[in-house]
């Protein structure tokens, strides 16, 4: 079974500059999250979709972030326009359906690795 | 609020010996899931183990133990008889239960196993 896939892998971009990225999850994964992992941190959630609706984008900065997972499958982060602090590794996951009051486990995919020069 | 503190940043140790990953949380929930994952250079998480805060058996799987003691808040991994593949960055989280299902991740801590 194919894992969550992500591109690209790399991006550097000048500040100011936009920037955007893909991911795919697991097939058949109706939630899907994107995290950002700042260098020598834990990653954080930016936001979680269930199908195509964000359920929990609460710590996503609207100003200059946008999201969007059209047909509830694949899903593209953007920033516009990049600042440096906006360097760090964007990480997306994904997680099937998960019944009541039970957990269901979150596949990582590999990030993207943004520098903001 | 959540949080997970893992002390430890980095751990160097040689191979064989065994070693153990410190991980202290707070939640105000009172069922919640514990989870370890581990980050290897190529950057990828990967699953290493789910605990439910109702089930503070210990478990073994490998040379991979987990220690859960909720009367100290901790969660803590041991790597016995460790090994150069096991250098990594590991990561202790939290999730609440039947909620968001957002895992707080601690800072990690950076195990380097020199051969």
């Amino acid at each position: 079974e194919a894992g969550v896939v992500q591109s690209p892998r790399y991006k550097i971009i000048e500040k100011k500059q936009p920037v955007a990225f893909w991911c795919n999850p697991i097939s058949g994964h109706n939630t899907l999250y994107w995290y950002r992992q700042n260098l020598g941190q834990g990653p954080e959630l930016l936001i979680r979709y269930e199908n195509e609706e964000a359920v929990d984008d609460s710590q996503l900065p609207k100003d200059r972030f946008s999201a969007e997972r059209l047909k509830g499958v694949d899903s593209t982060l953007k920033i516009q326009p990049a600042e440096l602090g906006d360097s760090a590794v964007y990480l997306c996951a994904s997680s099937p359906r998960a019944a009541q009051n039970s957990y269901n486990e979150q596949f990582f995919g590999p990030g993207t690795r943004l520098t903001v020069l | 609020a959540q949080k997970v503190t893992q002390a430890q940043t980095e751990i160097s140790v040689v191979e064989k010996e065994d070693v153990t990953l410190d991980c202290v949380y707070e939640t105000r929930d009172t069922t919640y899931y514990l989870f370890w994952y581990k980050q290897p250079p190529s950057g990828e998480l990967v699953f290493l183990i789910r605990r439910n805060s109702f089930d503070e058996q210990n478990e073994i799987s490998g040379r991979y133990s987990w220690n859960f003691q909720k009367s100290t808040s901790s969660f803590n991994f041991t790597i016995t008889a460790s090994q150069v593949v096991d250098s990594a960055v590991y990561f202790c989280a939290l999730s609440e239960v039947g909620g968001s299902e957002k895992l707080v991740f601690g800072k990690g801590t950076k195990l380097t196993v020199n051969p």
